[in-house]
């Protein structure tokens, strides 16, 4: 599988955007970036997913560089109940699994 | 709608014995999967059922074993329990085409195993 290099931690202001960033140099065409992140005594929750263009959805937004070899996870307005862990997979067709790496670790300071 | 449904939230067991987990999947949802996730660390995939096989398995010993229902429930059972199986087990499920790259998972809010 192709692998993702994650920030150990980052922190952020409440209210203010945060912008998490994910590298896949290894990345090939039919990986599909994937962001889940996980709350504290929770189990991961999906967050948005996107193949070439740039996604957003209710939660987040998703932002991929053109060459597809890194991608930015994009919380407009950060809450305090955004602090969780962040995972930036890459799945495809061949596989059933998700590979978790390390993640990012976010803090939000009120 | 309920989500996916783990029990019990919490368990205590002895090395040596033998343990069985238990997924209800979302509503509609067909596949379950299996992840361990050690304190600290992201999840490990252990296993996949659908139709009642399973379909992939991670690199998890054979004391590790499943089984998926008509109902698509499904449960995780752990013989001979170590220290180290001391964990996090999550159960995700998702729909028919879900396990296609184009769809995301539904997790649970795990059972926490401790082993004593």
């Amino acid at each position: 599988d192709a692998k993702t290099t994650q920030p150990n931690s980052m922190e952020s202001n409440e209210e203010e955007p945060v912008h998490l960033p994910c590298n896949h140099s290894t990345i090939s065409g039919t990986d599909y970036i994937h962001w889940y992140r996980q709350l504290p005594s929770q189990g991961p929750e999906y967050v948005i997913h996107g193949l070439t263009s740039n996604v957003n959805n209710r939660m987040a937004s998703l932002a991929i560089a053109e060459d597809r070899k890194s991608s930015t996870l994009i919380l407009h307005r950060a809450t305090l109940r955004d602090a969780a862990v962040y995972y930036c997979i890459l799945r495809n067709n061949a596989g059933n699994m998700l590979t978790f790496g390390g993640g990012t670790r976010l803090m939000v300071k009120p | 709608d309920a989500g996916v449904t783990q029990s019990p939230t919490h368990l205590i067991k002895t090395r040596g014995q033998q343990v069985t987990l238990r997924c209800s999947p979302k509503s509609g949802h067909d596949t379950v999967s299996w992840y361990q996730q050690a304190l600290g660390q992201g999840p490990q995939f252990i296993f996949q059922y659908y139709e009642e096989e399973e379909r992939q398995r991670g690199n998890f010993p054979d004391r590790f074993s499943g089984h998926q229902f008509p109902n698509y429930s499904s449960e995780l059972n752990v013989n001979a329990l170590l220290l180290g199986d001391s964990a996090l087990y999550l159960c995700a499920s998702s729909f028919p085409q879900g396990t296609l790259a184009n769809y995301g998972y539904t997790f649970g809010s795990g059972t926490r195993l401790t082993v004593v």
